[in-house]
């Protein structure tokens, strides 16, 4: 089992909707998450990070962690044709390296 | 303040040969991580380096090789250039747990 999956889509919503992605991670002893944002030809940008169970939100994102099952998701709320990226969930492992999801790509379609 | 930059952006080189990709880490951060990032296969921890010293690695062959400098700039060198190596190569610099990656440097080997 892959230490972090993630969809990789595509997944085309219309502008204006509520985008909802997701990844799975496979051990219980991962502390902290985040999301990165990566535009076509760019390096991933930071988005958001959480150390914590439950949801953090900052402006039209809100990540949400349950530790309790293994899942992590980043919401979108009045998505725009400019949120049109690949979005990569990433974990550290025990080493410190960061475990990166192969990234989901979204389309906002105007 | 200035991001990570990376240098050069875009990089054709024949199998065979040997490449050597640079990054300047955001002012104060003393770590910088190296990523590979090939089509289908997400992004793949390289090397780490913090303080000059190589910290960790990730399951690579000894041809990735890499240096910091006491100005914590790094390298990545890469001799006997495989196919395989076509990818684009992410540098991030750290002062905590989150990254702040580069734009990359496009490698393509024919």
């Amino acid at each position: 089992q892959k230490e972090v999956e993630q969809d990789p889509g595509p997944l085309s919503v219309p502008e204006g909707a509520i985008v909802s992605l997701n990844c799975t991670y496979s051990n219980s002893a991962f502390q902290y998450f985040m999301w990165y944002r990566q535009y076509s030809r760019k390096g991933p940008e930071l988005l958001m990070y959480t150390y914590s169970s439950g949801n953090k939100e900052d402006g039209r994102f809100t990540a949400q962690v349950d530790k309790s099952s293994k899942y992590i998701s980043l919401f979108i709320r009045d998505s725009q044709p400019s949120d049109s990226a690949t979005y990569l969930c990433a974990t550290p492992n025990r080493d410190d390296k960061i475990i990166f999801g192969k990234g989901t790509r979204l389309h906002i379609l105007p | 303040e200035a991001g990570v930059t990376q240098s050069p952006t875009h990089l054709i080189k024949t199998r065979g040969q040997q490449v050597t990709l640079r990054c300047s880490p955001i002012s104060g951060h003393t770590s910088v991580y190296w990523y590979q990032q090939a089509l289908g296969l997400g992004l793949q921890f390289l090397l780490w380096y913090d303080e000059g010293e190589e910290r960790n690695r990730g399951n690579f062959p000894p041809r990735f090789s890499g240096r910091q400098f006491p100005n914590y700039s790094s390298e990545l060198n890469v001799n006997a250039l495989e196919l395989e190596d076509s990818a684009l190569y992410l540098c991030a610099s750290s002062s905590d747990a989150p990254r702040t990656f580069g734009s990359g440097t496009r490698l393509t080997v024919v």
